[in-house]
């Protein structure tokens, strides 16, 4: 089945320990991106990937890191997570590098931190 | 960068009825307009999408309408039923770069 895969579903976790987010993606899609969902910010663009080894900030960047080292797999890290990175995460993908088609959303990381 | 602001928040509709939403853009550069669908616990699903070279497009009861010139782009759903209650997302993009989503609409369609 195509799909977007993200782990963990939910984190909990306390401000300073660093933490990863995967996400996997099975139908060759050039482009991936990482965004947080907020109540009433809608969706804030984290970082994206138009290929492997091809990485450019989004809207919200600080205090993410992403890589992207293979085609399928594209981690968000949170190397010293925060309180105002409590947000629901979605890994994104499409099909072309240019983010004008459809992008198929994974089902989402909660993360809270103390 | 891109700014694309969306209203209403929130739209109650009786079923049957239409419902409308409408975004705006400030970005010129910005030419792929995506509209996504969120159910409750899941991640967004595109509904359908405009490009900069058409000013409408439709798919059964969901249309979507682009003024390039006002920069505003509308989701049109028609005979409103009470599956299509859920937040719903416009976007707007420019080739090779960001992706701007609007803040959402929460939609109640009312048996």
């Amino acid at each position: 089945e195509a799909q977007v895969t993200q782990n963990p579903r939910y984190l909990i976790t306390v401000t300073g320990k660093k933490l990863t987010v995967t996400c996997s993606q099975n139908m060759n899609h050039e482009y991936m991106s990482w965004y947080r969902q907020d109540p009433g910010l809608g969706l804030r663009q984290i970082y994206y990937s138009m290929n492997v080894e091809v990485t450019d900030k989004g809207d919200v960047p600080e205090g993410y890191k992403v890589s992207r080292k293979e085609k399928r797999n594209f981690p968000l890290i949170l190397e010293s997570p925060s309180p105002n990175q409590t947000s629901l995460y979605f890994c994104a993908s499409s099909f072309g590098p240019y983010a004008q088609e459809t992008q198929y959303f994974g089902p989402g990381t909660r993360l809270l931190v103390l | 960068g891109e700014n694309v602001e969306q209203h209403p928040s929130t739209l109650s509709v009786q079923e049957g009825d239409s419902a409308v939403i409408k975004c705006t853009y400030s970005d010129s550069a910005s030419n792929y307009f995506p509209w996504y669908k969120q159910e409750l616990g899941k991640g967004p699903q595109l509904i359908i999408d405009i490009r900069s070279n058409v000013g409408e497009k439709k798919d059964q009861r969901i249309a979507v309408t682009l003024n390039k010139t006002a920069k505003h782009f509308s989701l049109h759903i028609t005979e409103t039923q009470p599956e299509d209650s859920a937040v719903y997302f416009c976007a707007a993009s420019i080739p090779g770069n960001q992706f701007y989503f609007g803040t959402g609409t929460s939609l109640t369609v009312i048996p």
